[in-house]
């Protein structure tokens, strides 16, 4: 399969702490995407960072990748209630076809507590 | 921010009909949308990539006389689950990107489909 791993599977943490997500992969890729699903919905996107780059910040989100280690990370700062959500990290491909594609990783449950 | 919209949300029916699942980018052209298809706590599994006016890839081990996907205009693309049986019970979701390397692909809210 080539589906990414998540890690960990389940987070808990109190408002105000940091929230550390990891993704690993195993292809080349073309960038590397994060998403967030809450319960139930669709996913919304978060963050792209290109294969050439290592490092991307937007507001209280940085992801960081390092494609030598085909690994990745999603680190929310001062988090809050709200976002308690799933996490998706998706690797952006192009398949035998030509076709863009995105390949999921299994998802981190973030719960943040008030 | 890019708008997706899927309908319906949510679909009840019995076993042996065939449901219609929408997806429309609305404020967007959509060169290529996905559908997925998505069991509970996991992730998300890519069933098949429609471009617009061209006939959809599947993925491995997706059906596609099962899951019809027509993709007509730059803003519309349907998913029809043909002769629904209870093991296609499952939340199916799409998304859609304009033509370019890296852009972000937008999702919709997803359908939630029960066959009893």
């Amino acid at each position: 399969s080539q589906q990414g791993e998540e890690d960990p599977q389940a987070l808990s943490i109190q408002e105000g702490e940091n929230a550390t997500m990891n993704c690993s992969y195993k292809t080349s890729i073309n960038n590397l995407q994060w998403y967030r699903q809450n319960s139930g919905r669709g996913l919304v996107h978060l963050i792209l960072i290109r294969s050439n780059e290592r490092e991307k910040h937007s507001g209280r989100l940085r992801v960081t990748l390092d494609t030598s280690k085909k690994s990745s990370s999603l680190l929310i700062t001062a988090s809050r209630a709200a976002d308690t959500a799933s996490y998706f990290c998706a690797t952006g491909t192009t398949s035998e076809t030509g076709f863009q594609k995105l390949v999921f990783g299994t998802g981190t449950r973030l719960l943040v507590s008030p | 921010g890019a708008v997706v919209s899927q309908h319906p949300s949510r679909v009840i029916c019995k076993s042996g009909t065939s449901v219609k699942i929408e997806c429309r980018s609305l404020d967007f052209q959509a060169t290529t949308m996905f559908w997925y298809r998505q069991f509970p706590k996991q992730s998300l599994m890519l069933m098949a990539t429609s471009n617009e006016g061209s006939k959809a890839t599947y993925e491995q081990g997706v059906e596609k006389d099962k899951f019809l996907i027509n993709h007509a205009s730059l803003t519309l693309s349907t998913l029809t689950v043909t002769s629904a049986h209870p093991e296609d019970s499952s939340f199916y979701i799409c998304s859609a990107r304009s033509l370019g390397l890296d852009q972000p692909q937008h999702f919709g809210d997803g359908t939630r489909l029960s066959i009893l």
